[in-house]
């Protein structure tokens, strides 16, 4: 069965460090690895996506994500957190067409000023 | 991007009502769309895999009668919430994909459901 574990209920970080929101996976075949972000009362938006080649993904307002195959992870990274990224942070999985993403349980990011 | 849209967005409702909820692919056609529910600073809980034409494909623990769920056309699902109680009182999010598992699903907004 597949699984997505988000470690972490909560990020905080200072305007302008570098971000990680964790994330490790489980799925049977080949993983599509994919981040949301969601902002209070909203809907998901799509941040990036891995599918396959390049292990580094970029993606939506700056966001990158690494996918390692080895340690099954595929961490959501940004060089220099802004305010206006504090929002929460799904991580999902699916390993094949017509299957529903199977989201983590969310991180909080919230980056202080 | 794809567009999805829900409607309505915000909806208050009496116990023992029903209420419908629309999920619409505004600019590409969804063979197979999702209901997700989110309690508040939860996770999605994947509730139903809706394909057009066919029954829905329920999740473990989610009431079929309770949450009727039809999928009329390629660009349409409904969710109706029959007999509503308060503990049905939730952010109901659907979702589409244009197919591939490649491809990201694409979300609703959300409908806020409270149910007095």
């Amino acid at each position: 069965a597949q699984s997505v574990a988000q470690p972490e209920d909560q990020v905080n970080v200072a305007e302008g460090n570098p971000l990680t929101v964790k994330c490790t996976y489980s799925v049977s075949g080949n993983p599509y690895l994919f981040w949301y972000v969601q902002y209070p009362n909203r809907g998901l938006q799509f941040l990036l996506k891995y599918i396959t080649g390049d292990n580094l993904v970029k993606g939506s307002y700056g966001f990158e994500a690494e996918f390692n195959k080895s340690q099954t992870s595929f961490h959501l990274k940004k060089p220099s957190a802004l305010v206006s990224d504090s929002a929460l942070y799904f991580c999902a999985v699916r390993d094949q067409a017509g299957t529903a993403l199977i989201f983590g349980k969310g991180t909080t990011l919230s980056v202080s000023s | 991007g794809a567009v999805v849209s829900q409607h309505p967005s915000r909806v208050i409702c009496k116990s023992g009502t029903s209420v419908k909820i629309e999920c619409r692919s505004l600019d590409f056609q969804a063979t197979t769309m999702f209901w997700y529910r989110q309690f508040p600073k939860q996770s999605l809980m994947l509730m139903a895999t809706s394909n057009e034409g066919s029954k829905a494909t329920y999740e473990q623990g989610v009431e079929k009668d309770k949450f009727l769920i039809n999928h009329a056309s390629l660009t349409l699902s409904t969710l109706t919430v029959t007999s509503a109680h308060p503990e049905d009182s939730s952010f109901y999010i659907c979702s589409a994909s244009p197919g591939l598992a490649m491809n990201e699903q694409f979300f609703g907004p959300g409908t806020r459901l409270t149910v007095l």
